[in-house]
């Protein structure tokens, strides 16, 4: 069965300072890759997403990640977090076929502070 | 190009009450999911549609739950009667390429 495991429930990091949210991933077939952030009170917004190709996937608002098939690994990192960044961090695998439901972690929660 | 809409945002009921959800996915879209967010946990799939017909309803308590997506746009998600643990966001979402799509999401209080 598909399950998607977000080890870090809650990270609090200072402003200016890097950041990586870990997610492991099991899934039979090729997966497709998802990062999605939810700011309290509002809805999932897509991050980045791996279908194929470069391993090392950019994404919005500075943030990338690395797929590590070998470890089953898509690893959220941003090199300077900012304030603004504190919110719910969730990582959510899919069929390489696309429209099917996406399996999600319990989610980390980021917290910044000055 | 509009996003998904979600009504109502917010609902407090009592258990046993009914609640109905509504959700407009982006225009074109042919799959439409419902998702349920309980309070520290990611989104699970409650139904899945592929214009008007459900493709997946396995996680979906058909006890209580029902939905329906008329002429494969809107869609609607009704709990009747409502349970305590029914609290919770619902999420809307709709796809293509691959990619979903999310509503904003409708936090339902039961008391």
């Amino acid at each position: 069965a598909q399950s998607v495991t977000q080890p870090d429930i809650h990270i609090t990091v200072s402003e200016g300072a890097s950041l990586e949210l870990r997610c492991n991933y099991s899934y039979g077939a090729t997966p497709y890759l998802f990062w999605y952030v939810q700011s309290p009170g509002q809805g999932l917004q897509l991050l980045l997403k791996y279908f194929s190709g470069d391993t090392l996937v950019q994404g919005i608002k500075g943030f990338e990640a690395e797929f590590k098939r070998s470890q089953s690994s898509f690893n959220l990192r941003k090199p300077s977090v900012h304030w603004s960044d504190a919110a719910e961090y969730f990582c959510a695998v899919g069929e390489a076929s696309g429209n099917t439901p996406l399996v999600f972690g319990k989610g980390t929660r980021l917290s910044v502070i000055a | 190009e509009a996003g998904v809409a979600q009504s109502p945002r917010y609902k407090i009921i009592e258990k046993r009450q009914s609640v109905a959800f509504w959700c407009n996915p982006i225009s074109g879209h042919a799959t439409l999911y419902w998702y349920q967010q309980i309070l520290g946990q990611g989104p699970k799939l409650l139904i899945q549609f592929q214009n008007n017909g459900v493709v997946d309803d396995s996680q979906l308590p058909k006890d209580r739950f029902s939905a329906e997506r008329l002429k494969g746009v809107d869609s609607t998600l009704k709990i009747q009667p409502a349970k305590l643990e029914d609290s919770a966001v619902y999420l809307c979402a709709s796809s293509a390429r691959g990619e979903q799509f999310f509503g904003p999401g409708t936090r339902l209080t039961v008391l």
